[in-house]
């Protein structure tokens, strides 16, 4: 089965910062990739799909980068509302199931 | 706007059974896949199965193979998963999810999820 590892698992930074998180595919999924992000008690929402194309209405901070194994969320200047739980998913073909990393917790300082 | 909405989660023994419900508007759900995919909670997101659109084909994650059936009525525009031989790692909140592009797809818009807890 195809592994998916997201680092780090939290992270703490100030409003204004740039910020990365990172997702490692365990095998190749070519550019089927997607970003969510997720707040307490809510359902996850879809920002970026196909490794970096922005979803319609998630704000232009956001976006993805990579292919193969590597991938990258990146939140160009981080906001309060930006507080939530992130999470990378797989939906290559090649493999049987559709796989979700473990998650980043993004604090605000 | 699409909507939808879970229904039938609750408590249930080890060993029980459980039939979700997932009603569906807003689009054509007839055309589209389907899923459900589950959280623990404090923990991550699991995908659990998919559903074709004319219910044809099916798939499952390992975990719940050969216990949970997914199922669908086009004509209620409604999604299901039965779920048999319930076990306490089951418990979690149970998402109803579209895609737009396939089985092999993204998940484009999710319903407010319903608990499911598997405890004695």
């Amino acid at each position: 089965d195809i592994q998916m590892t997201q680092s780090p698992s939290t992270l703490s930074a100030s409003v204004g910062d740039r910020v990365t998180i990172t997702c490692r595919a365990s095998q190749s999924i070519s550019s089927w990739l997607a970003w969510y992000q997720q707040k307490p008690g809510k359902a996850p929402k879809l920002l970026i799909y196909k490794a970096s194309n922005l979803e319609f209405g998630v704000p232009s901070r956001f976006s993805g980068s990579g292919s193969e194994t590597e991938f990258t969320l990146t939140i160009s200047s981080l906001q309060p509302d930006d507080s939530a739980t992130y999470y990378c998913q797989q939906y290559s073909s090649f493999y049987s199931a559709l796989t979700f990393g473990g998650g980043t917790k993004v604090e605000i300082k | 706007e699409v909507d939808l909405v879970e229904s039938g989660g609750g408590l249930v023994q080890p060993g029980g059974s459980l039939r979700l419900s997932c009603a569906a508007s807003g689009f054509t759900f007839s055309s589209q896949w389907m899923h459900w995919v589950r959280q623990v909670s404090g923990q991550g997101l699991e995908w659990v199965s998919r559903i074709n659109s004319d219910g044809t084909s099916t798939d499952y994650a390992d975990s719940v193979k050969g216990r949970f059936s997914i199922s669908r009525d086009n004509a209620k525009n409604t999604l299901y998963l039965e779920m048999n031989s319930l076990r306490v790692d089951d418990t979690a909140v149970y998402y109803c999810v579209t895609t737009f592009c396939g089985g092999d797809c993204y998940f484009e818009d999710w319903g407010q999820g319903t608990l499911v807890t598997v405890s004695s």
